[in-house]
């Protein structure tokens, strides 16, 4: 059973970077990873995923240029990079394990997330 | 990018009703849809992919069907653990993207 750990909360100036760990446990780390974020209140929007194999990405054209995903296969982890912060920046970043099931993988839903992380951008 | 129109945004129920929920894509998406179940402060729980397809260990009472633009989501008789928010999510293209939620409620 894949469990997902996300590192612990973080604010941030306007402008800053921030950096999101998502650690995984009781399986291997072979699936493709997704990032995602909810704003307080709002709806989920998908950033995008990363090859934990290849370490090829697929970012959403909305943040394409201010995020950055890795993975250190070594330690199996995976991490999400959001530069030049806004206030609207602020929410709970996901991450979530590609859940596939057939052989053209990723499939694209999401199962099991990490826990969520609050990055809260504010001056 | 594929708009993901939910409705209604908000139903108030009782334990033991029958609660369908509906999700419609701007444009056909096949059976590329998935349900997720939120409750306050936790991430979200896969409970259908493939439009109809039950996650394992999510329950009997839920059930989803659907295809091309038009879907919808049924809980068969809704439990007190039930009472969360709901996302339908297309997996057709990218951008991934999501409905704006219904909240269950308890009447």
């Amino acid at each position: 059973q894949v469990q997902l750990v996300q590192s612990g909360a973080e604010v941030k100036k306007p402008g800053a970077s921030v950096q999101v760990s998502c650690k995984a446990s009781g399986h291997t780390f072979n699936g493709y990873m997704h990032w995602l974020r909810q704003a307080p209140g709002q709806g989920l929007e998908w950033m995008g995923w990363i090859s934990p194999n290849s370490g090829g990405t697929n970012y959403a054209q909305k943040f394409q240029g201010r995020v950055t995903m890795t993975r250190d296969t070594s330690i199996r982890t995976a991490y999400m990079e959001l530069s030049r912060l806004r206030s609207d920046d602020t929410a709970v970043y996901y991450c979530a394990r590609d859940y596939c099931t057939t052989t053209s993988c990723p499939d694209n839903w999401f199962d099991p997330w990490g826990q969520g992380t609050l990055v809260t951008v504010s001056s | 990018d594929i708009q993901m129109t939910q409705s209604p945004s908000s139903v108030s129920a009782s334990v033991g009703d029958r609660v369908t929920i509906t999700c419609r894509a701007s444009q056909g998406i096949s059976s590329w849809l998935a349900w997720y179940q939120q409750k306050p402060g936790k991430a979200p729980k896969l409970l259908i992919y493939s439009a109809s397809s039950l996650q394992s260990g999510v329950p009997s009472r839920f059930s989803g069907s659907g295809s091309e633009t038009d879907f919808s989501l049924t809980i068969s008789s809704l439990q007190p653990e039930d009472f969360a928010t709901y996302y339908c999510q297309q997996a057709k293209s990218f951008p991934l993207t999501f409905g704006g939620g219904t909240k269950v409620e308890i009447e």
